[in-house]
């Protein structure tokens, strides 16, 4: 049971680019997350998906996109890679929409230059 | 829109007891947690109040007072790897909203 395993753990970018950070999970949560958090701050929703086929924009979905075609994975999209977007991006899911624990991947450290 | 607001440092020696205060503002309001984060690692769930009162796990405690939007982290008998970040999140519908963090440093 591996938990919420996120790839890559680490990245740069150029300007402009694009690229698909990885999210899967193993232990059949209908509910998954992702959050960016910035330095010294909080983490903020950027979407959320209540099940397969199903995502909903968070707090700052600008500039990402999301699909959801499986229980087990939901990918980040970031098109058109800006400076604003370096961050950790963080991956989450929840056996039900409104328990109190969510399961956090480990994290993926992203650099746009 | 949702609001917490909670101390952004505390420091404190091994052996002592912290309390971290929380208050929020939401549009919507299930329960308050509380999540860990050690400096470059996820976020790990602590602490969950839905009702008001006190919940306790091991040094850990937590408290809701849900008439005054407002609750706390109690951490006693502090260890050197209690040294982290703690953040308070509300759930509304099925998001969580986080505060800012407060960043404990316990000194030998």
């Amino acid at each position: 049971n591996a938990g919420v395993t996120q790839t890559p753990k680490f990245r740069i970018l150029k300007i402009g680019q694009s690229m698909t950070l990885q999210c899967a999970q193993d232990m059949n949560h209908n509910y998954m997350y992702w959050y960016r958090q910035d330095p010294g701050m909080g983490l903020k929703l950027i979407y959320y998906s209540v099940g397969a086929g199903i995502t909903d924009k968070g707090e700052v979905p600008n500039g990402y996109n999301v699909s959801r075609s499986t229980t087990e994975d939901f990918p980040l999209r970031l098109e058109l890679a800006a400076p604003s977007q370096t961050s950790v991006y963080f991956c989450a899911s929840s056996r039900q929409g409104n328990q109190e624990t969510q399961y956090f991947g480990p994290g993926t450290r992203l650099l746009v230059l | 829109g949702q609001s917490l607001e909670q101390p952004s440092e505390v420091t404190a020696v091994e052996g002592a007891i912290v309390q971290i205060n929380c208050t929020y503002q939401t549009s919507g309001f299930y329960g308050l947690s509380w999540y860990q984060q050690h400096d470059g690692g996820a976020p790990t769930f602590l602490s969950y109040n839905a009702l008001d009162g006190l919940e306790e796990t091991g040094r850990f405690s937590s408290f809701l007072s849900r008439s005054d939007s407002y609750g706390y982290l109690l951490l006693q008998e502090l260890q050197m790897k209690d040294s982290a970040s703690y953040f308070c999140a509300v759930i509304d519908d099925y998001k969580l909203s986080f505060g800012a963090g407060t960043t404990v440093t316990v000194r030998a």
